[in-house]
């Protein structure tokens, strides 16, 4: 079964630059998420979006933006990249009327 | 606001023993629960969940959760370890009453399972 894209997979940026993290969710999935996991830390929800709009906000910080397109995917974008950002993003995606969020096998960003 | 407890950061058994893995939560509405399992540099792969219905839920490889609500638990169980389940699990909680809600999770236990 098709899964949750995310690309890439590894990134290494350095500090103050930009980096553009690209998920694909599941076929006919309407809903994604994004989660940031730091260094021995649980995933921590950043921000979500229900067909192409925002739906929810968690601790994204401001350097942080991310959208939706008309095909589903979605892009995290990241600036003035701190040293702090270096983490592991997932994104999930859900199905209409679904309760269960599937992840993507995640980016790992480290910021040098 | 929802929260989770995993009791725990490192939980050790030797292989063919019982793997409990303890979760509790808070929640003030009705809660999904889920467990995730993820591998050394690896995403995070849905082990089970409980939505509505039957408390004892079974999983992926042999694991299984019962939803208690009067002790607002949400408990991992496997009879029998085997070196494969060496990983890191994550309960996790969301609000029933929504259809598009974030999951929170707790900090995770890490299984180490000894030969």
């Amino acid at each position: 079964a098709a899964g949750v894209i995310q690309s890439p997979r590894h990134l290494i940026k350095e500090k103050r630059e930009t980096a553009t993290l690209k998920c694909y969710p599941i076929p006919r999935h309407d809903t994604v998420y994004w989660y940031q996991q730091g260094p021995g830390q649980d995933p921590q929800f950043l921000i979500s979006f229900y067909e192409k709009m925002q739906s929810d906000k968690g601790s994204i910080p401001d350097r942080f933006s991310a959208q939706q397109f008309s095909d589903y995917h979605s892009e995290l974008n990241m600036s003035s990249l701190e040293l702090g950002d270096s983490a592991l993003y997932f994104c999930a995606s859900m199905g209409q009327g679904g309760d269960t969020q599937y992840f993507g096998p995640g980016t790992r960003l480290t910021v040098l | 606001a929802q929260s989770v407890t995993q009791l725990g950061s490192h939980v050790s058994v030797s292989e063919g023993a019982l793997v409990l893995l303890r979760c509790n939560y808070s929640s003030s509405v009705p809660p999904y629960l889920f467990w995730y399992v993820q591998y050394p540099n690896q995403g995070l792969q849905l082990l089970l969940k409980y939505t509505t219905g039957a408390t004892l839920v079974k999983g992926i490889n042999g694991f299984e959760a019962e939803f208690k609500k009067s002790e607002t638990s949400f408990h991992l169980t496997k009879p029998s370890a085997h070196m494969s389940d060496a990983a890191e699990y994550f309960c996790a909680v969301t609000r029933r009453d929504s259809g598009y809600s974030t999951l929170t999770f707790g900090k995770g236990t890490m299984l180490l399972v000894s030969p």
